[in-house]
């Protein structure tokens, strides 16, 4: 499975709402989408975990959705932390993927 | 706390085997559902799974890289142990290793949870 993210650069302000999207080359199941965040120079950090469910300490402003083919990372208010990498990944029987990530910069 | 931690050589030369090393602490490799993943990253590009070594020892590989990997744990010394053969300039990255997060809730088992720094790799004559 190929994951295609969208856009691959977000230029906002901070407060306002980003909306991230990743695109799966077929169908898996929900169950198998995460997206993780990583900031210049970090390792990656999970944040939703199927699809929707947010990992431990993540802050609610986090949310995600989507199922089938089509899967969406929200941010709203954005802080000044959260402008970093997002990458989605998808779980396929023995193996993983990762989307070529998207860009939240500050406008 | 769980942590972990890559090691290895900072700069390797075309077609040398690197040897990476994960250590890890605060959960165990003998653990039912537990498992520790590598993951590389080239510089400014996307993330890219390359195996993963299960509690009961069973392995997973990259299709594209599954020929020049092996992935191995020594559970005395809480280490995971990456090889792969035969490198290239385009295997320069910053490797990672990460803990496969256990199976406890639905769709936990396929994500990572925890991640090493990273350690960068490049590989250059």
């Amino acid at each position: 499975i190929v994951l295609t993210q969208s856009p691959d650069t977000l230029s906002l302000s901070p407060g306002e709402s980003a909306t991230l999207s990743c695109r799966a080359s077929q169908s898996g199941g929900s169950s198998y989408i995460a997206w993780y965040q990583q900031k210049a120079g970090q390792a990656p950090r999970l944040l939703i975990y199927a699809a929707s469910n947010r990992a431990t300490g993540i802050p609610d402003r986090f949310s995600g959705s989507g199922s089938g083919t089509d899967f969406t990372l929200t941010i709203s208010r954005l802080e000044p932390e959260d402008f970093a990498v997002y990458h989605c990944q998808h779980y396929s029987p023995s193996a993983w993927t990762f989307g070529q990530g998207t860009k939240v910069e500050i406008k | 706390q769980i942590t972990l931690k890559e090691s290895g050589p900072t700069v390797v030369k075309p077609t040398q085997t690197l040897t990476l090393t994960c250590t890890f602490s605060g959960f165990s490799l003998t653990t039912s559902g537990v498992g520790v993943s590598w993951i590389r990253q080239p510089p400014g590009k996307a993330l890219e799974w390359l195996a993963l070594i299960y509690w009961d020892d069973d392995k997973l590989y990259s299709p594209s890289l599954k020929s020049r990997l092996t992935i191995s744990k020594d559970t005395s010394k809480n280490q995971v142990v990456l090889t792969m053969t035969n490198m290239d300039p385009v295997d320069t990255a910053t490797y990672y290793c990460a803990r496969r997060g256990r199976p406890i809730r639905l769709g936990y088992g396929f994500v990572f949870d925890y991640w090493g720094q990273g350690a960068l790799v490049t590989v250059s004559a």
